[in-house]
């Protein structure tokens, strides 16, 4: 069965330092993860999606499919990056477009 | 934000009462997705459609059912409400584009069963 994991609750960091957000999957078919983030009271967006390969706000995730992960990182954190990070995974059974299953979420700190 | 709105944004209701919460979306979208968030869970899925009148379970489903009678709405009931129902719940609605699959959430309705 399809699964996400995510380690880590908590992940305090000071302003400055490196982040590493861990996400490992579970999936039998090709997969296609993304990352959520959820500021605080706000409504989750995507951060960023595998396939694109892009940086969003410094972020950067790369597939490892050998360690079945989806690690997002970022060189130097920001105050304004404290939030809750979802890593997901878009499977599909039968005919759908495709479902999304989440992470339990990392909170991540950030101090000043 | 895709167009999708949520209500009610809050409520609080007694064990056993019957609550519906509502997802309406402008856009026309065909798959739409109702989660709920809970400390340490994550995000869970409960329902979800793919058209009017089709909708399949998620992980999480006992207790919960769903309708669709048209395309913009996406409707959540709780039959009788449980204290484990306590619970913010976001809907989604899913498009594909060029750049693949993305789904768009609502604000999220708390919902608080006492």
């Amino acid at each position: 069965a399809q699964r996400v994991t995510q380690p880590e609750k908590l992940l305090s960091v000071f302003k400055g330092a490196p982040v590493e957000l861990k996400c490992n999957y579970s999936y039998s078919g090709s997969p296609e993860l993304f990352w959520y983030v959820q500021y605080s009271r706000q409504r989750l967006q995507l951060l960023l999606r595998h396939i694109s390969r892009e940086s969003i706000k410094g972020f950067t995730a790369d597939l490892n499919k050998g360690e079945t992960s989806f690690h997002l990182k970022k060189p130097f954190a920001q105050e304004e990056d404290s939030a809750m990070y979802y890593c997901a995974l878009l499977y599909f059974q039968g005919g759908s477009q495709g479902n999304l299953i989440f992470g339990k979420g990392t909170k991540l700190s950030v101090k000043p | 934000d895709a167009g999708i709105t949520q209500s009610p944004r809050h409520k609080v209701t007694e064990t056993g009462t019957p609550v519906t919460l509502r997802c309406h979306q402008t856009e026309n979208h065909r798959y739409m997705y109702w989660y709920r968030q809970d400390p340490g869970h994550g995000l869970r899925l409960i329902h979800y459609s793919y058209g009017v009148k089709d909708t399949d379970k998620g992980e999480v489903s006992d207790g919960y059912s769903v309708s669709r009678s048209k395309t913009e709405d996406f409707l959540l009931t709780l039959e009788s409400a449980t204290s484990s129902q306590t619970s913010v719940y976001f809907c989604a609605i899913s498009k594909t584009g060029q750049k693949g699959t993305e789904a768009f959430f609502g604000q999220g309705t708390r919902l608080t069963v006492v």
